[in-house]
């Protein structure tokens, strides 16, 4: 079975200065997604960046972007410029593409509480 | 973009009774729908996947007489805690998939307090 592990349960960083989140996955598939979501306090989950495995290219979206490695099964998150609006829980997610049952869901990591500093 | 919806947001029941939390895609038909339990400062948890019109699959661990699942309509998926328990208070989460997509589109959530 897949795993994702977010090793760091807290990050803190200063306003307008760039922090990345730590990600790293088990899987024995080549091919599959991996996944940024945001939950603010709200708790609503939001997507952030998505990455397909067979892109070598790394996602970006405005100013987040991804280090995705897949030898090393790696998948990190850079935030530029940091804004109060992102403090939240940031959670990596992994995908299968396999279409059997339950290899569907998406399997999320333990979380990252990113804090913002102004 | 899809809107995924829940109802309630918050509900408080009484222990021994049941609850139904509805989850509805707005503006796109959902061929499966998924339902995920989240306790304070963790990660989601998958309780069952449910496809239209067939029986959900339930996650190694979770009572599937408790936690009942219905996805009768491409649009609507509904989970009831039957005979909840303080133990069953948490946030549920529902998503929504199109088959073929690559994203999973989340519901806001409904916080469930059993006294």
């Amino acid at each position: 079975a897949q795993t994702v592990t977010q090793s760091q349960p807290e990050m803190s960083v200063q306003e307008a200065e760039t922090v990345t989140l730590s990600c790293t996955y088990d899987t024995s598939e080549s091919d599959y997604y991996l996944f940024w979501y945001k939950q603010p306090p709200s708790r609503q989950m939001i997507l952030v960046i998505r990455q397909e495995a067979y892109k070598q290219q790394n996602a970006t979206e405005n100013r987040f972007s991804v280090n995705f490695q897949k030898a090393a099964k790696s998948f990190s998150l850079k935030i530029s410029d940091s804004q109060l609006g992102d403090a939240a829980m940031y959670f990596c997610a992994y995908r299968s593409l396999l279409i059997i049952q339950g290899a569907q869901k998406l399997v999320f990591g333990q979380g990252t509480r990113l804090t913002i500093n102004p | 973009g899809a809107v995924v919806s829940q109802h309630p947001s918050r509900v408080i029941c009484k222990s021994g009774t049941s609850v139904k939390i509805e989850c509805r895609s707005l503006d796109f038909q959902a061929t499966t729908m998924f339902w995920y339990r989240q306790f304070p400062k963790q990660s989601l948890m998958l309780m069952a996947t449910s496809n239209e019109g067939s029986k959900a699959t339930y996650e190694q661990g979770v009572e599937k007489d408790k936690f009942l699942i219905n996805h009768a309509s491409l649009t609507l998926s509904t989970l009831t805690v039957t005979s909840a328990h303080p133990e069953d208070s948490s946030f549920y989460i529902c998503s929504a998939r199109i088959v073929g997509a690559r994203e999973q589109y989340f519901g806001p959530g409904t916080r469930l307090t059993v006294t």
